[in-house]
């Protein structure tokens, strides 16, 4: 079956780093795309990987190793609006994407 | 603004009756999506279309259908309504038409709660 893994919660202090997690197991893969959701809001795109290898994207970057199925997203320099969940998503062979249940990140001063 | 627009924002609904969910994009992307969002769980498929005139079944189909008449507007309906389809609700749309997977991009979400 398909299946992504990520962390429920994850805890963090401003101006700190913060990894996180995503394995995955889909039917074929065809990339990997990280999202951010506020509260009440929609997702919004923050990276897409589908080559091995760290993307870097201002204080966010994120890593691919197919050969593992993992990923993770870096947050650096944390900021309080960094309070969100981040969705991790396999893309399959069918070129859908198959979704992780989010990590909620809390960031304390 | 271009983007995706939803109506309702929100809507309480009656176990039986009948509601359709609109979404509307205007950035002409060829590819639309209907996803519901459930506590504790990830963003699930219910129905997609490609390009206009076409439709697929996604991870939930049950309960829900979809119509693509035209490029910019993608319906969700259910027929029948039953509290299990208590949820928010995401429409989304991406440009695939060059081959490349670009990004999907949300509307703000319908929350439906079914009595």
């Amino acid at each position: 079956g398909q299946n992504i893994d990520q962390p429920t919660e994850m805890t963090a202090t401003e101006g700190a780093i913060v990894q996180i997690n995503c394995t995955y197991q889909t039917s074929g893969f065809n990339g990997l795309f990280w999202y951010q959701q506020h509260a009440g809001e929609a997702p919004t795109f923050l990276s897409y990987n589908v080559l091995d290898g760290l993307e870097e994207k201002g204080r966010f970057s994120s890593f691919l190793s197919r050969s593992k199925g993992y990923s993770y997203l870096l947050l650096k320099e944390l900021q309080m609006k960094d309070s969100a969940s981040y969705l991790c998503a396999a893309m399959d062979s069918n070129y859908q994407l198959i979704w992780g249940a989010g990590t909620k990140l809390i960031i304390k001063p | 603004i271009a983007g995706i627009t939803q109506a309702p924002t929100s809507q309480i609904l009656a176990a039986g009756r009948r509601m359709t969910l609109r979404c509307t994009q205007d950035m002409r992307h060829n590819a639309m999506y209907w996803y519901r969002q459930d506590l504790g769980l990830g963003l699930r498929l219910i129905h997609y279309s490609n390009t206009a005139g076409t439709t697929g079944k996604g991870e939930v189909p049950d309960g829900y259908s979809v119509s693509r008449a035209n490029t910019d507007d993608f319906p969700l309906t259910l027929a029948s309504a039953v509290p299990s389809q208590t949820s928010v609700y995401f429409c989304a749309s991406s440009d695939t038409s060059g081959g490349e997977y670009n990004e999907q991009f949300f509307g703000p979400g319908t929350r439906l709660t079914v009595l």
